[in-house]
């Protein structure tokens, strides 16, 4: 079974800063995808990046972006030049493409304030 | 506006009452999912329908009975909960062997008293 894990529940950073999220995952599976969504307190979950396994390229969106390290099993998120409004609680989640991806499974979730 | 609507908001039901959450999607997609959301812990996956059959039950109570009366909407019924039940229920959808990702609802707060 697919694991997430996310090893801090709350972090800080002042506006204007660099702040990196960490998750690692354990899987058996090849080809699969990971990514980071953002629940802010309207709690709706909002899809902030995406990674393919097979790219070795990290993946980029604007101010997020990613550090895929597959040996490794680690998929931090970075967020460049924090907003107020990227204050949220920040989920990595997996999901296997070989199942279909039936199941997207989550980690614990960090909790993410952004200080002005 | 997200396109995956959820009714209510906020739901207080005693343990004795029976209730229904309502999951709508305006996005064309095929696959439906029922995610539990309690405090400090992850997202459990309680159920996926697959064009409207159900393909997945995470060992869910039968105390909830979810049903797919089309590709546009999800229900969950809810009866005889316990306070334990207390928890976001959240919807998502995504289609099935397109674009891998999730579309979510905004969930809805359920307490049991």
């Amino acid at each position: 079974a697919q694991t997430v894990t996310q090893s801090q529940p709350e972090m800080s950073v002042q506006e204007a800063e660099t702040v990196t999220l960490s998750c690692t995952y354990d899987t058996s599976e090849n080809n699969y995808y990971l990514f980071w969504y953002k629940q802010p307190p309207s709690r709706q979950m909002i899809l902030v990046i995406r990674q393919e396994a097979y790219k070795q390229q990290n993946a980029t969106e604007n101010r997020f972006s990613v550090n895929f390290q597959k040996a490794a099993k680690s998929f931090s998120l970075k967020i460049s030049d924090s907003q107020l409004g990227d204050t949220a609680m920040y989920f990595c989640a997996f999901t296997s493409v070989d199942n279909y991806g039936q199941n997207f499974v989550f980690g614990p979730g960090t909790r993410l304030s952004v200080l002005p | 506006e997200t396109g995956v609507t959820q009714t209510p908001r906020h739901l207080v039901m005693g343990m004795t009452n029976k209730k229904s959450l309502k999951c709508e999607q305006h996005l064309g997609h095929n696959a439906m999912y029922w995610y539990k959301q309690s405090a400090k812990k992850p997202l459990e996956l309680m159920f996926v329908y697959n064009f409207k059959e159900q393909t997945e039950n995470n060992s869910v109570p039968s105390r909830f009975s979810p049903e797919c009366p089309n590709s546009s909407h999800l229900f969950l019924h809810l009866h005889t909960l316990q306070p334990e039940d207390s928890a976001l229920y959240l919807c998502a959808t995504r289609t099935l062997g397109g674009d891998e990702k999730l579309f979510f609802g905004s969930g809805t707060q359920l307490s049991v008293l």
